[in-house]
């Protein structure tokens, strides 16, 4: 594989279900992102990891649990879902170099998976 | 001051015809402009990216097209092909934050044969 893979590819699943959402990179980056896609609005980024420490989430609701094992795999946490949730989860990686200060420097290109199609009912 | 507006949200252009999508923006502080390229099934690929120290980038049938007093900036598709049709999404992020890229809404290509 090369890229950045995602599992499953399509997802349906009740508002009680627990379940999660793997990314796979296999490009030596040490930054990774999930986006969240949704028809006709912009992407939205949801969190970042950047050397397995989470450095942003953006206001996401607790039912989305992020999670970051080493810097080639993110997963995403899902439960008690709503069906308002239901869109494309891309994920996506970038290099990036360690935090100096506080701050990180992100390479520009960012380099996304095909994304788990995810419906909620 | 965070968004970027895209138009046209749909636009079908005819084989070898130019290709004109448009992006405006508000907050100054955006100092890098990337263009992405969706296809059906897949997640979006960098096509051309600029910075605002140029008013024009060119790479293949791809240009981008920058006016920074105007705060706009367009992507044109040169002899535009089917394999051209896409989503495409514009983008900008500020200096300092570059990995958070604040995205359009996007402009859904289809070239006819």
């Amino acid at each position: 594989e090369t890229g950045v893979t995602q599992t499953p590819r399509h997802l349906v699943m009740g508002m009680t279900n627990k379940k999660s959402l793997k990314c796979e990179q296999h490009l030596g980056h040490n930054a990774m992102y999930w986006y969240k896609q949704s028809a006709k609005k912009p992407l939205e980024l949801m969190f970042v990891y950047n050397f397995k420490e989470q450095t942003e989430n953006n206001s996401v609701p607790s039912r989305f649990s992020p999670e970051c094992p080493n810097s080639s795999h993110l997963f995403l946490h899902l439960h008690t879902l709503q069906p308002e949730d239901s869109a494309l989860y891309l994920c996506a990686s970038s290099q990036a170099l360690p935090s100096s200060g506080g701050v990180s420097v992100h390479s520009y290109e960012q380099y996304f998976g095909p994304g788990t199609r995810l419906t909620v009912t | 001051q965070q968004q970027v507006k895209q138009s046209p949200q749909s636009l079908i252009v005819q084989k070898g015809g130019i290709s004109i999508i448009n992006c405006a923006y508000e907050n100054t502080a955006f100092d890098y402009f990337p263009w992405y390229q969706q296809f059906p099934g897949k997640g979006p690929a960098l096509l051309i990216a600029i910075r605002p120290d140029v008013s024009e980038k060119k790479e293949g049938r791809f240009t981008i097209s920058f006016n920074k007093s105007a705060k706009q900036f367009s992507l044109h598709i040169m002899d535009s092909q089917p394999g051209d049709s896409a989503t495409y999404f514009c983008a900008a992020s500020i200096k300092g934050s570059n990995y958070k890229l604040t995205f359009g809404k996007g402009t859904l290509l289809t070239v006819n044969p």
